[in-house]
């Protein structure tokens, strides 16, 4: 069965700081892993995908994730953290056919960001 | 129409009701995915549905619920009965379906308080 651990339930971060959000997988085949992202009284956002080639995957508002089988992780980054970056982040598993199809969720992280 | 739809934004409901819940997904998508999100939890999975396939309905919580998707397009989401802790906001999404670059894009959600 496939699922998505996301150890940290709430990080903190002070505003122009770096963040590294976790996500670890567990899936039978290549996985398809994306990263959404939900700000408050808003719906889910994509912010990035891998499906397969380059590791380092690059998404929007300069958000960036990097796949590693090895230690089957899909880890979302941003360098410069900006007060509107405060929401919660979801990192989901999935793949391309069948009952494969289905999109696994964690349980997320939120990400407060102090001034 | 441009994204997922889905009706009502909000629902309240008298507990030992039946509810439903609608979802319009993107034109041309032919995979469909219930999700409910309670309260600072994460993204629980119901049920998806792929094309003409039997619907995976493997994470429906019990039988009160159900979900059905006509003509390959919108979805209705079912719950008999409705009981306290059905109380969460209930989000649809869909997909373009199987093969590579296709993530799921999803509706703003319902939210369902039972009283």
């Amino acid at each position: 069965a496939q699922s998505v651990t996301q150890p940290d339930i709430h990080i903190t971060v002070s505003e122009g700081a770096s963040l590294e959000l976790r996500c670890n997988y567990s899936y039978g085949a290549t996985p398809y892993l994306f990263w959404y992202v939900q700000s408050p009284g808003q719906g889910l956002q994509l912010l990035l995908k891998y499906f397969s080639g380059d590791t380092l995957v690059q998404g929007i508002k300069g958000f960036e994730a990097e796949f590693k089988r090895s230690q089957s992780s899909f880890n979302l980054r941003k360098p410069s953290v900006h007060w509107s970056d405060a929401a919660e982040y979801f990192c989901a598993v999935g793949g391309s056919t069948g009952t494969a199809s289905k999109l696994t969720f964690g349980t997320g992280t939120r990400l407060q960001v102090t001034l | 129409g441009a994204g997922v739809s889905q009706s009502p934004s909000n629902k309240v409901t008298e507990k030992g009701k039946d509810v439903e819940l609608r979802c319009d997904p993107i034109s041309g998508h032919t995979a469909l995915y219930w999700y409910r999100q309670s309260l600072g939890q994460g993204l629980e999975f119901l049920i998806y549905f792929q094309g003409n396939s039997a619907p995976d309905k493997s994470g429906l919580p019990s039988d009160r619920f159900s979900a059905e998707r006509t003509g390959g397009s919108v979805s209705t989401l079912t719950i008999q009965r409705t009981q306290q802790e059905d109380s969460a906001v209930y989000l649809c999404a869909s997909r373009m379906g199987g093969g590579r670059n296709t993530e799921a894009f999803f509706g703003q959600g319902t939210r369902l308080t039972v009283v």
